[in-house]
């Protein structure tokens, strides 16, 4: 089955500073997608991209489809975005497999 | 429009025990999945439903672990009997068919086995 990988597993942060976070997998996929959790909390789906760049608000995400990669960038970090990043990697149809997630810690 | 509601929020079992957790998913989703969460594993794929029939049942999990879709709004996820690895947050989700729906998430039901 389709491997993902994510790092860093986590990552401290002043707030401003940028973060980026790496997701590479293992088969040919032709969806990556982006969630957030917070602590307890329920996912909540980022960004959906399947190649190229992709931008919403302070999130970019880069997806490189032939190389099985993708990354997660996150410009001026604020407090609000601690967190756990998780990316999910996708077929034909909707199942996703998920990486175990990289833990963002942004402090004031 | 509801999101995918899960009950119980929270459930405590003892070793042996039969659970059984709920779940609706988003009101004219076509797909509905259950996965486990731990910190050690992550996400793990445990039941895949398209239309209400199984597309996936994670080998893994087949022993103890038997989910059902038994309308198109309601699906329910048993666990018999319980043993303390177990112990895990369950989370449900659906989708619209097809690879470019949006998957929508409950709030998972927290499961700890003594």
């Amino acid at each position: 089955g389709q491997q993902v990988q994510q790092s860093p597993a986590s990552l401290v942060l002043q707030e401003g500073e940028n973060a980026e976070l790496q997701c590479n997998f293992s088969s040919t996929a032709t969806r990556l997608q982006w969630f957030y959790q917070r602590p307890g909390g329920s996912l909540v789906s980022l960004l959906s991209n399947p190649s190229g760049t992709k931008h919403t608000g302070r999130l970019t995400s880069t997806t490189v489809t032939k190389e099985r990669r993708g990354s997660l960038h996150i410009s001026s970090s604020q407090i609000t975005d601690s967190g756990t990043y998780l990316c999910a990697i996708g077929g034909t149809g909707s199942k996703l497999s998920f990486g175990k997630g990289a833990k963002l810690t942004v402090s004031p | 429009d509801a999101g995918v509601t899960q009950t119980p929020r929270h459930e405590v079992a003892e070793k042996g025990q039969t659970i059984i957790l709920k779940c609706e998913p988003v009101s004219g989703h076509n797909d509905l999945f259950w996965y486990r969460q731990t910190k050690i594993q992550g996400l793990e794929l445990l039941s895949y439903f398209r239309s209400k029939s199984l597309m996936e049942d994670g080998g893994a999990f087949k022993d103890r672990f038997k989910a059902e879709m038994l309308n198109s709004s309601f699906s329910t996820l048993k666990i018999q009997p319980t043993e303390p690895k177990d112990s895990a947050v369950y989370l449900c989700a659906s989708s619209q068919q097809g690879n470019t729906g949006q998957l929508y998430f409950g709030e998972g039901s927290k499961l700890t086995v003594l």
